[in-house]
C-alpha cells in the first residue's frame, strides 16, 4: 500500500538553527500538507500546497517557515531559526483530491526537539 | 472561523460500546471525518460522512447530522487496542482537527 514517508523520524537541534524536514508524498497525489502536534495537544494545520504554490496557510506558518517541492517527489518544510516552542511532531500529508474527507494520508511524523 | 468540540476523555469497559460526540462550526463544510491516533503515531483515517446518516465500517460507525452540525463516532465490541485518541475533523481544502478525545479502556 502506498504511503507517505518522512525523514528524519527524530531531530534534535539547537535554538536558532535551521531545520529541514523532508517528506515523500504518495506518487500520484497533488495536494500536500504540513501539520504539527505539540505533545499532548491537537493536530494543527500549518500549510497546504498545490500546483507548486501555497494554497493556504495558518497563522502559525509565519515568516520563519517555508515549504518547497524541489523535485517531482520531495516536499520539504524549512524552519529558518528554530525556537523552543517549535518542538513538536510534524506530520506531512498528501491527497489526490480536494474537498474529500477520506483521501488524505499522513506520514509517521518527524519529531523535532529544540534545545 | 472554525471550531470543533469533543469531550477530552472518555472511559469504557472492554467489550462495551462507546460513543464520542463532535459538534462543529465551520465556514465551509465538505464532510466530517474521524481519525484515530495512538501515542507517538500518525493520525489514521477511520470514517467519513459527507451526507446525513450512519456509515458503518466493521466495529466502527459514524453519524452525521448537518442540520445540527453534529456527528459521533460509535465504537462497538471495544478492544484494548482501541485505547487511543480520536479526532473529529472537518474538510474544506484542508483538514481541521478537533482537540481529540482520549479513550481509556478498562479490562
Amino acid at each position: 500500500e502506498p504511503e507517505v514517508t518522512q525523514t528524519p523520524s527524530h531531530q534534535v537541534t539547537q535554538m536558532g538553527q535551521e531545520v529541514i524536514l523532508r517528506c515523500v508524498p504518495i506518487s500520484n497525489h497533488l495536494y500536500f500538507y504540513w501539520y504539527r502536534q505539540i505533545l499532548g495537544q491537537k493536530v494543527e494545520f500549518l500549510v497546504s500546497f498545490y500546483n507548486n504554490e501555497i494554497s493556504e496557510k495558518s497563522e502559525i506558518f509565519d515568516d520563519q517557515f517555508s515549504v518547497e517541492r524541489p523535485d517531482g517527489s520531495n516536499f520539504t518544510l524549512k524552519i529558518r531559526s528554530t525556537k523552543l516552542e517549535d518542538s513538536a511532531m510534524y506530520f506531512c500529508a498528501s491527497s489526490d483530491k480536494a474537498y474529500s474527507g477520506n483521501t488524505i494520508y499522513f506520514g509517521e511524523g518527524s519529531w523535532l526537539t529544540v534545545v | 472561523g472554525q471550531s470543533l468540540e469533543q469531550p477530552s476523555e472518555v472511559t469504557a469497559v472492554e467489550g462495551a460500546i462507546v460513543q464520542i460526540n463532535c459538534t462543529y462550526q465551520t465556514s465551509g463544510f465538505y464532510g466530517l471525518s474521524w481519525y484515530q491516533q495512538h501515542d507517538g503515531g500518525a493520525p489514521t483515517f477511520l470514517s467519513y460522512n459527507a451526507l446525513d446518516g450512519l456509515e458503518e465500517t466493521g466495529r466502527f460507525s459514524s453519524f452525521l447530522s448537518r442540520s445540527d452540525s453534529y456527528g459521533y463516532l460509535l465504537l462497538q465490541e471495544l478492544q484494548m487496542k482501541d485505547s487511543a485518541s480520536y479526532f473529529c475533523a472537518v474538510r474544506d481544502d484542508k483538514i481541521i482537527f478537533g482537540k481529540g478525545t482520549r479513550l481509556h479502556i478498562l479490562p
